[in-house]
């Protein structure tokens, strides 16, 4: 089945530290990618999200893109700030027909970004 | 109100309690799904409601009973709970049709502790 990897955490980084979180992932079809962010003592939100190859997704400076090729979708973010603190999810959406499909979640990547 | 929202925010229950756990959604989205997300493990689906039917349980204990009276409401009954029951527990909803699901949105959790 389809199925999601994550680089393990946790990343500690330097404010202003440029970021990479890998994720890699395997999928029958065409699957959506999305990663998510949760704050702590938060529920999960959309960071950003790429529907098709070569898509850019982006949002308050993090970006992924979308590789077919190597099925990536690692998240970067040019110069990070204490308060993008946070646990990171990556995930995609199951391939296949009909409309029980569900996304599929890594295991979470955590950060803390020192001052 | 916007989004999801999910009450109570935090919630202590003995063993042999009985309480529910509700989520709304404002977005006019077709499915809603519970999940537990407990310290050092991977986000774990506990139901998925399309259009107000159950299409999945995934080998959740019968303490758990959730109940999706219309589309913009779901709810999760607890009784008889055990210690290991202890987590966050999510609230989502999306809309989903036969090209795919798209992108969950999340409530913010009830952190629930079982005593």
């Amino acid at each position: 089945g389809d199925s999601v990897t994550q680089m393990e955490g946790p990343v500690t980084l330097s404010e202003e530290a440029f970021l990479t979180i890998n994720c890699t992932y395997t999928a029958t079809g065409y699957p959506s990618l999305f990663w998510y962010v949760q704050y702590p003592g938060e529920g999960l939100q959309l960071l950003l999200k790429a529907t098709k190859a070569d898509d850019k997704g982006s949002n308050k400076g993090f970006e992924a893109t979308y590789r077919k090729e190597t099925t990536s979708f690692h998240l970067e973010k040019g110069s990070v700030q204490v308060s993008d603190s946070a646990v990171y999810f990556c995930a995609l959406s199951e391939s296949g027909a009909g409309n029980n499909r569900k996304l599929i979640w890594g295991l979470g990547t955590s950060l803390a970004v020192n001052p | 109100e916007t989004g999801v929202t999910q009450t109570p925010r935090h919630l202590v229950m003995g063993m042999t309690n009985k309480k529910s756990l509700k989520c709304e959604q404002h977005l006019g989205h077709n499915a809603m799904y519970w999940y537990k997300q407990s310290a050092k493990k991977p986000l774990e689906l506990m139901f998925v409601y399309n259009f107000k039917e159950q299409t999945e349980n995934n080998s959740v204990p019968s303490r758990f009973s959730p109940e999706c009276p219309n589309s913009s409401h779901l709810f999760l009954h607890l009784h008889t709970l055990q210690p290991e029951d202890s987590a966050l527990y999510l609230c989502a909803s999306s809309q989903v049709n036969a090209q795919g699901v798209r992108e969950q949105y999340f409530g913010p959790g009830t952190r629930l502790t079982v005593t």
